[in-house]
């Protein structure tokens, strides 16, 4: 049933690190997307959106690319702070609706 | 401000029962959204209310669970006669309007025993 596709991890990494988590979906119709960040036993929050023409913002970098149908993200200089899990989220909107599909999400722990 | 907010946070439920989890979404937001988050699990979409109207409600896994908004405002959750593969976290969003940046609650931990 799962229409977004990710590795779950959990990525291990040390402070300082880069770090890529990459995210694949099915439906070629998904309209917009997003990385959201859920920390444990937390509610997810929206970390960035994802355009076709990457965009940027401090240490995170995100990407998508519509012909392989992936998104991805990349974290540099990874601190403590990073860790958690992250949800890579496509939206579709039509009739009224707008659903958003959330990958199982992968898990990063930086390790000091 | 307040931000979206969530009750009871922990509900432990016989087999059977009916539960009614309750959602305050931010002041003025039009959309308001539920989802189930399993364990080890990406939150799973459930149904989509704008204001008052029920426009989506796909996600629902089955006709024991039932939404409500009948204000607009707060929203309920209901699930009849629960079963143990019901156990999860309850998450309610609310945005601005329907395509914006959602914001969840703190979620309800229903443990069905």
């Amino acid at each position: 049933r799962k229409e977004v596709e990710q590795d779950p991890g959990p990525f291990n990494v040390p402070e300082g690190a880069t770090v890529a988590f990459n995210c694949t979906y099915s439906n070629s119709a998904s309209q917009s997307f997003f990385w959201y960040r859920q920390d444990c036993r937390k509610e997810p929050k929206l970390l960035m959106s994802v355009y076709s023409s990457g965009n940027e913002d401090g240490r995170f970098t995100a990407q998508l690319n519509r012909a392989s149908q992936y998104i991805s993200l990349l974290i540099r200089d990874s601190k403590l702070s990073d860790s958690a899990t992250y949800l890579c989220v496509w939206v579709m909107s039509g009739a009224g609706s707008y659903q958003l599909t959330f990958g199982k999400g992968t898990k990063l722990s930086v390790i000091p | 401000g307040a931000g979206v907010s969530q009750s009871p946070r922990y509900k432990v439920a016989k087999r059977g029962q009916d539960v009614a989890l309750r959602c305050d979404p931010i002041s003025g937001h039009v959309s308001l959204f539920w989802y189930q988050q399993a364990l080890g699990q990406g939150p799973e979409f459930l149904t989509y209310f704008q204001n008052e109207a029920q426009l989506d409600k796909s996600g629902l896994p089955s006709d024991r669970f039932f939404a409500e908004r009948p204000e607009g405002s707060v929203s309920t959750l209901k699930i009849q006669r629960t079963q143990q593969e019901d156990s999860a976290v309850y998450l309610c969003a609310s945005s601005l309007v329907g395509g914006d940046e959602q914001y969840f609650g703190p979620g309800t931990r229903l443990t069905v025993t």
